[in-house]
């Protein structure tokens, strides 16, 4: 079974809206943290935000907020005020703590466009 | 934020012959460090573990006598793509974190990688 699933390969908004990019997890450690990076065309990934597992609040980060729900498993990443910049792939990523190596697992990824 | 560095940014290579690829964390030492493979508009996929001092743990699927990975430092890891063939062209990632954390990954701009 996948370990991130993120169900949307691309998504569309108009630039100053918000948008949200889904992303779920699963784990059985009860030590994790969950995280969100940019990919742009050039290729770096771009860490935006951050979530550890027991951290009672939700991660915010400038425009980003991360919507977690533990119960259900999930870590959508919510970007404010969409700008053309943010045109990118957005990739969810977890790393659990049991192995005591913290490997990182990331989903398939998102195809974010914001058009004008 | 803490900087890891990759060299070269892009290689052209003939094939049939090796590649090296530098991966160093400029400001912080890191006892591992993660090798990854991205195809493109595909996700980053674990290639190996890096582990200053002692062999790499490669995952399944990869060929460790095919991509060589060298940890000689704490702040230096090497992936040596030997006999490069079409099929190895892609785009390869290193990250490197501070260990026993979920803290972020800090992701090197990666290397470009074309075999004729």
């Amino acid at each position: 079974a996948q370990k991130i699933t993120q169900t949307q390969p691309g998504m569309f908004v108009q630039e100053k809206e918000a948008v949200t990019l889904d992303c779920t997890y699963d784990t059985s450690d009860q030590s994790y943290g969950l995280f969100w990076y940019k990919q742009p065309s050039s290729g770096e990934m771009i860490f935006l935000i951050y979530q550890g597992s027991y951290d009672e609040q939700n991660a915010t980060e400038g425009r980003y907020s991360l919507n977690f729900q533990k119960a259900r498993k999930s870590a959508n990443l919510v970007i404010s005020a969409s700008q053309l910049g943010d045109s990118a792939m957005y990739f969810c990523a977890m790393r659990e703590g049991s192995t005591g190596s913290y490997i990182p697992t990331f989903g398939r990824g998102t195809s974010l466009i914001v058009h004008p | 934020g803490a900087v890891v560095s990759q060299h070269p940014s892009w290689v052209i290579c003939k094939s049939g012959t090796s590649v090296k690829i530098e991966c160093r964390s400029l400001d912080f030492q890191a006892t591992t460090m993660f090798w990854y493979r991205q195809f493109p508009k595909q996700s980053l996929m674990l290639m190996a573990t890096s582990n200053e001092g002692s062999k790499a743990t490669y995952e399944q699927g990869v060929e460790k006598d095919k991509f060589l990975i060298n940890h000689a430092s704490l702040t230096l890891s090497t992936l040596t793509v030997t006999s490069a063939h079409p099929e190895d062209s892609s785009f390869y990632i290193c990250s490197a974190s501070e260990t026993g954390t979920y803290n972020e990954q800090f992701f090197g701009p990666g290397t470009r990688l074309t075999v004729l």
